[in-house]
């Protein structure tokens, strides 16, 4: 079966400061997919990032970057110099045979 | 914005009532999901069409439905309501129905039984 574990709750920071979000999956298959989606206040569900499993190379899109690690079923996202706008609730999510489950999301509060 | 439109935006109804909710899909896309998101039970799978046809079934009560009309839109049915199907009701669309594909999501349809 698939499993996606979010370990971290809550998660509270002041600006400016880095903060990593944890993604923990278990899984069979040796062909996966494995996303970050954003769930901003406003309610929608906003794409950050899809990668493969058969990927493992670390990816950086601005503050955004994301930490691939196969050895330990591991897809952590950090963000650096974290900003008032990023607060959010963050999901993790591992798609295979048209099954997409999603962790249980990290709320994200970036104080000025 | 998403491309993914989906109404109504709130519903209100009481226990033991039938509802519908409707999801245009982004232009193009022949994929749709639906997802019910709740305190309790978080972000859940409930089912997939590509094309009009069901293409993969997750955590769908039997009390719920859902179609694929040929102009592609979707609408989940949910019949004989109880208290505990409160949730935000997500629809996502894709290209198409490949593993790789991100989906892209509406803005949900809050739904609250009374």
């Amino acid at each position: 079966a698939q499993k996606v574990t979010q370990a971290q709750t809550e998660i509270s920071v002041v600006e400016k400061e880095d903060v990593t979000l944890d993604c923990v999956y278990e899984t069979r298959d040796t062909t996966y997919y494995l996303f970050w989606y954003k769930q901003p206040p406003s309610g929608e569900l906003v794409f950050l990032i899809r990668r493969n499993s058969f990927d493992e190379q670390n990816e950086i899109s601005g503050r955004y970057s994301w930490n691939f690690q196969k050895s330990t079923s591991s897809f952590n996202f950090t963000i650096t110099a974290s900003q008032v706008v990023d607060s959010a609730v963050y999901f993790c999510a591992l798609k295979n045979n048209n099954d997409m489950r999603f962790g249980a999301g990290t709320r994200l509060t970036v104080k000025p | 914005d998403s491309g993914v439109t989906q109404t109504p935006k709130h519903l209100i109804t009481a226990t033991g009532q039938r509802v519908t909710l409707r999801c245009s899909p982004r232009s193009g896309d022949l994929s749709v999901y639906w997802y019910q998101q709740s305190l309790d039970q978080g972000l859940q799978f409930l089912i997939q069409y590509y094309n009009g046809e069901e293409r993969a079934k997750g955590n769908i009560l039997e009390r719920f439905s859902a179609q694929q009309f040929p102009d592609l839109h979707s609408e989940l049915n949910l019949s004989s309501l109880e208290l505990g199907d409160s949730a935000l009701y997500f629809c996502a669309s894709s290209v198409g129905a490949r593993d790789y594909e991100k989906l892209f999501f509406g803005s949900g349809t809050q739904l609250s039984v009374l």
